[in-house]
C-alpha cells in the first residue's frame, strides 16, 4: 500500500516568486492536511481539506492557500514568497477529518528554501 | 483554547535502560492525544493514540503511553532503548468541541548512547 507521497522534496524559490506543492494521499483517504515545521515556530498546522472542501484552517496568512482535487490529491500555494517561508512542509492524510480520533500518515515533506 | 508542553527538549539514555518522554496538555474540550516519532529527513509517524478508551495505551515498536486527567499528562514509556529509537518525537493535543485543529508540541530529541 503505498504511502502519503509529497512532491517534490527539494525546492529553492527566489523572494517574490511563487510555488506550489503537491501532496498524494493514501488511497481511500478523503482527508488531507498541511503542516509547516521551522526550528523557530516548531509544527504548526496550515490547513485541511476534505472532500474537496477546507474544513479547518490554521493561522497563516492569505498568501498560503490549497486546493483538493476530486481524488483528493492536494495542492498547497505559496505566493510572494518571503525568507520566513523556509520550511519543512508536511502533508498528512487520513480517512477521517484531522483529529477526530484517528491518527494521520505523514508524507516525508518539501523542504522549501527561500533565497 | 488547548496547549501541549513537552517538558524536555532532550533526554539522553544508555540503550537497553527505560526511556521516559513528559508531555502535558491544557484543553477545554475532551482530547485526543498523540504521540508522533520523526527521524531525520522524514515525516512523522505515528506511535499510538488515546481518544477516551483505555487509559494506557500502547503503540508500535514497545512504546506506550498512560492518559492521566488528573495531572493532565499524557508521558511516553519504553522499558527499554535501543539504538534506532533515536528520534524527535511530538505530543499532539487535538479537542473535541473545537475545530480539530491539531496543536504540536515543541518535540524531545531522544539520545541514546551505546
Amino acid at each position: 500500500k503505498a504511502g502519503v507521497t509529497q512532491t517534490p522534496r527539494y525546492l529553492i524559490k527566489t523572494r517574490g516568486q511563487q510555488v506550489t506543492l503537491s501532496c498524494s494521499p493514501i488511497s481511500g483517504h478523503r482527508s488531507v492536511s498541511w503542516y509547516q515545521q521551522t526550528p523557530g515556530q516548531g509544527l504548526q498546522f496550515l490547513f485541511e481539506y476534505f472532500s474537496e472542501t477546507q474544513r479547518n484552517k490554521g493561522n497563516f496568512p492569505g498568501r498560503f492557500s490549497g486546493r483538493q482535487f476530486s481524488n483528493s490529491r492536494s495542492e498547497m500555494n505559496v505566493s510572494t514568497l518571503e525568507l520566513g517561508d523556509s520550511a519543512l512542509y508536511l502533508c498528512a492524510s487520513s480517512l477521517a477529518l484531522v483529529g477526530q480520533g484517528d491518527g494521520y500518515t505523514f508524507g516525508s515533506g518539501t523542504r522549501l528554501t527561500v533565497v | 483554547a488547548q496547549s501541549v508542553t513537552q517538558l524536555d527538549s532532550h533526554v539522553s539514555v544508555s540503550e537497553g535502560t527505560p526511556v521516559l518522554l513528559r508531555c502535558n496538555y491544557s484543553s477545554s474540550y475532551s482530547p485526543s492525544l498523540f504521540w508522533y516519532v520523526q527521524h531525520p529527513n522524514k515525516g512523522l509517524q505515528l506511535l499510538l493514540k488515546y481518544t477516551s478508551a483505555a487509559t494506557l495505551v500502547k503503540g508500535i515498536n514497545g512504546f506506550e503511553a498512560e492518559f492521566k486527567k488528573s495531572e493532565t499528562s499524557f508521558h511516553l514509556t519504553k522499558p527499554s532503548a535501543h539504538m534506532s529509537d533515536a528520534a524527535e518525537y511530538f505530543c499532539v493535543v487535538s479537542a473535541s468541541g473545537g475545530s480539530y485543529i491539531p496543536t504540536f508540541g515543541r518535540g524531545t530529541s531522544l539520545i541514546v548512547h551505546p
